[in-house]
């Protein structure tokens, strides 16, 4: 069975541009959350989506949007790059709606982001 | 609000040794706890759950156990090897249970 799978693995762009990350599920997961982690925060939530919709939602500003695919596949879109947001942005999926049962989180390898 | 504390200063510790990694919680008291592994640039992995009414949770060389007059869980691998270095995070679910939210890790380093 596939793993979790991200892509791109590495980018670099520069202040004022736009990202879009794409993250492909285990198949059969129908929720996927997004994380943002650097060495200062740590692993910050961003959002979760299951069935198309966005469930939850972390303390990130409007600038980080995402959304999710019929087939569960899930992108997620920062606008208005700024050099705060290099990071390593994380997709996990799992079987349940964020953590209605106790949720195991299988994640991906990640997107390097890097901001210049 | 919540907090999670994790020592973030690097364990180290001889192949073969009992490595023993803290995680402590304040101002909530979450129903469960998970841990996870992660190794350099790539994703968490996840390792064990121990809910609130567990004390101890065991699977092979690992050990997690959670005690919540403490507000602490401890990880332990016996029996440590050097394959086993990397950071641990553990990961309590926040107040309203919406997501799972990780401490900052403890990189722990076996030495052969």
């Amino acid at each position: 069975k596939a793993g979790v799978t991200q892509t791109p693995r590495y980018l670099i762009k520069t202040r004022g541009q736009q990202v879009t990350l794409s993250c492909s599920p285990i198949s059969g997961h129908r929720s996927v959350s997004w994380y943002q982690q650097t060495p200062g925060q740590g692993l910050q939530f961003l959002f979760e989506y299951f069935s198309e919709t966005q469930r939850n939602k972390g303390n990130f500003p409007g600038r980080f949007s995402g959304r999710q695919f019929s087939n569960s596949r899930s992108e997620m879109n920062v606008s208005t790059l700024e050099l705060g947001d290099s990071a390593l942005y994380l997709c996990a999926s799992s079987h349940q709606l964020g953590t209605s049962n106790t949720g195991e989180l299988f994640f991906g390898e990640g997107s390097r982001l890097t901001v210049l | 609000s919540q907090k999670i504390e994790q020592n973030s200063e690097a364990l180290n510790i001889q192949e073969g040794k009992t490595a023993t990694l803290t995680c402590n919680y304040t101002n909530y008291s979450p129903a469960y706890l998970q841990w996870y592994r992660q190794d350099p640039g790539r994703g968490p992995v996840f390792l064990l759950l121990i809910r609130e009414n567990e004390k101890e949770k065991r699977k092979e060389r690992l050990k997690v156990t959670f005690d919540t007059t403490l507000k602490q869980s401890l990880f332990h691998i016996t029996a440590s090897q050097p394959a086993d270095s990397a950071t641990y995070l553990c990961a309590p679910p926040d107040t309203g249970r919406r997501a799972l939210t990780f401490g900052s890790g403890t990189r722990l380093q076996v030495q052969p």
